[in-house]
């Protein structure tokens, strides 16, 4: 299994729609997992830190299953904003994260 | 609060010349990173530096050269370029923890002729 795999997509949904993502991940050590968004040619910006017993941030919802090894994310209500490339990202077990190669997310009107 | 400043923001060079790429952050981490993103690829790590006087590769480190000035500034150098090092560049800093996440700069967009 690859360090981290996502479908790259793209995922065409039209506004209002309820989307979902998942990860999934090899590193049985990982402790901390996030997920980050990245518009077209600008950098990653983080978007949600995820815990183990899920968590909510106004319309996106992560969720981690430690025993299958992924994560996840939930965008409800879905905007033309919400527009995207989302990374799944762990950490390595040192100093360093390990970034997914992204899922894209287009929102259509 | 200007967060990580990364300079140039783009550069064309000629194979075989050198660069500096200069990062700073004001957020007082401890841990700093450069990046390379190119398409398809994802975020491939360079070099990093987990703590002031401290450097260490990364995924992709040759090539390239880093120097971790002070806590505040970490440079990545190309001493001969080459096309295959032309991509978009990141520098990203973090606070000491495995559970810190990742804050970047916006880029230098870096092309080798």
């Amino acid at each position: 299994r690859k360090e981290v795999e996502q479908d790259p997509g793209p995922f065409n949904v039209p506004e209002g729609a309820t989307v979902a993502f998942n990860c999934t991940y090899s590193n049985s050590a990982s402790q901390s997992f996030f997920w980050y968004r990245q518009d077209c040619r600008k950098e990653p910006k983080l978007l949600m830190s995820v815990y183990s017993s899920g968590n909510e941030d106004g319309r996106f919802t992560a969720q981690l299953n430690r025993a299958s090894q992924y994560i996840s994310l939930l965008i409800r209500d879905s905007k033309l904003s919400d527009s995207a490339t989302y990374l799944c990202v762990l950490d390595s077990g040192y100093s360093t994260l390990t970034f997914g190669k992204g899922t894209m997310l287009l929102v259509s009107p | 609060n200007a967060g990580v400043t990364q300079t140039p923001k783009f550069q064309v060079l000629k194979t075989g010349q050198s660069m500096t790429l200069q990062c700073a952050q004001d957020m007082n981490h401890n841990s700093m990173y450069w990046y390379r993103q190119d398409p398809g690829m994802g975020l491939r790590l360079i070099y990093y530096s987990a703590s002031e006087g401290t450097t260490d590769k990364g995924e992709v480190p040759n090539g390239y050269n880093v120097s971790r000035l002070n806590k505040r500034e970490f440079s990545l150098r190309l001493e001969s370029a080459a096309p295959s090092q032309t991509s978009v560049y990141f520098c990203a800093s973090s606070g000491a923890g495995h559970n810190q996440p990742q804050h970047f700069g916006d880029g230098t967009r870096l092309s080798i002729l």
